[in-house]
């Protein structure tokens, strides 16, 4: 059992270009969301799913797409790398709001 | 939103002392409060979570209270071990969506 998979570990960009975030998980979750990381910020919400078909912005969307097309993959687009999207990527699924989030190992992005 | 504050931001113990780590929340509409442990490199891990419904909860070493007046949840960790080394982050859900703390990190001295 996988549990949450994330793809790439790590990633340099430079300014402008765009990539996608892998991130698929075995689990039968309907919730999956996309959180980065910053020292001393915690973990902020990017863009959130509650079903396939189905997604939402969170508290820091913007430079960020999403999509829901199966229930097992949900992958963060960046459009245009700026370096302010330096950081720490995780990728989250759970069985509903009232459960525990299972997290995967991350992406850690550098955009020079 | 959910305004999740969470203190202290570090902290340090003796091996085999407690650790208390603290959160408070803004909106009385959160209904679940779970606590994660991340590991350097690695992504966060859930260790306990408590409802709304629940005053306190205890698994082992660790514990969860919650104050739906206070709008305040505790973490307690006792007979600490230095594997316990590590960032605690709370969070609260509300409305679709887990709003987190900005962590704590735990050094526990051997």
């Amino acid at each position: 059992n996988a549990g949450v998979t994330q793809t790439p570990k790590f990633q340099v960009l430079k300014t402008g270009q765009s990539m996608t975030l892998q991130c698929a998980q075995d689990m039968n979750h309907e919730y999956m969301s996309w959180y980065r990381q910053d020292p001393g910020m915690g973990l902020r919400l990017i863009h959130y799913s509650v079903g396939a078909g189905i997604t939402d912005q969170g508290e820091v969307p913007n430079g960020y797409n999403v999509s829901r097309s199966t229930t097992e993959d949900f992958p963060l687009r960046l459009l245009s790398a700026a370096p302010s999207q330096t950081s720490v990527y995780f990728c989250a699924s759970s069985g509903g709001v009232n459960y525990g989030y299972t997290f995967g190992s991350g992406t850690r992005l550098t955009v020079v | 939103g959910e305004n999740v504050e969470q203190h202290p931001s570090t902290l340090s113990v003796q091996e085999g002392d407690s650790a208390v780590i603290k959160c408070t929340y803004s909106d009385s509409a959160s209904n679940y409060f779970p606590w994660y442990k991340q590991e350097l490199g690695k992504g966060p891990q859930l260790i306990i979570d408590i409802r709304s419904n629940v005053g306190e909860k205890k698994d082992q070493r660790i514990a969860v209270t919650l104050n739906k007046t206070a709008k305040h949840f505790s973490l307690h960790i006792t007979e600490t071990q230095p594997e316990d080394s590590a960032v605690y982050f709370c969070a609260a859900s509300i409305r679709n969506q887990f709003y987190f703390g900005t962590g704590t990190s735990l050094t526990v001295i051997p």
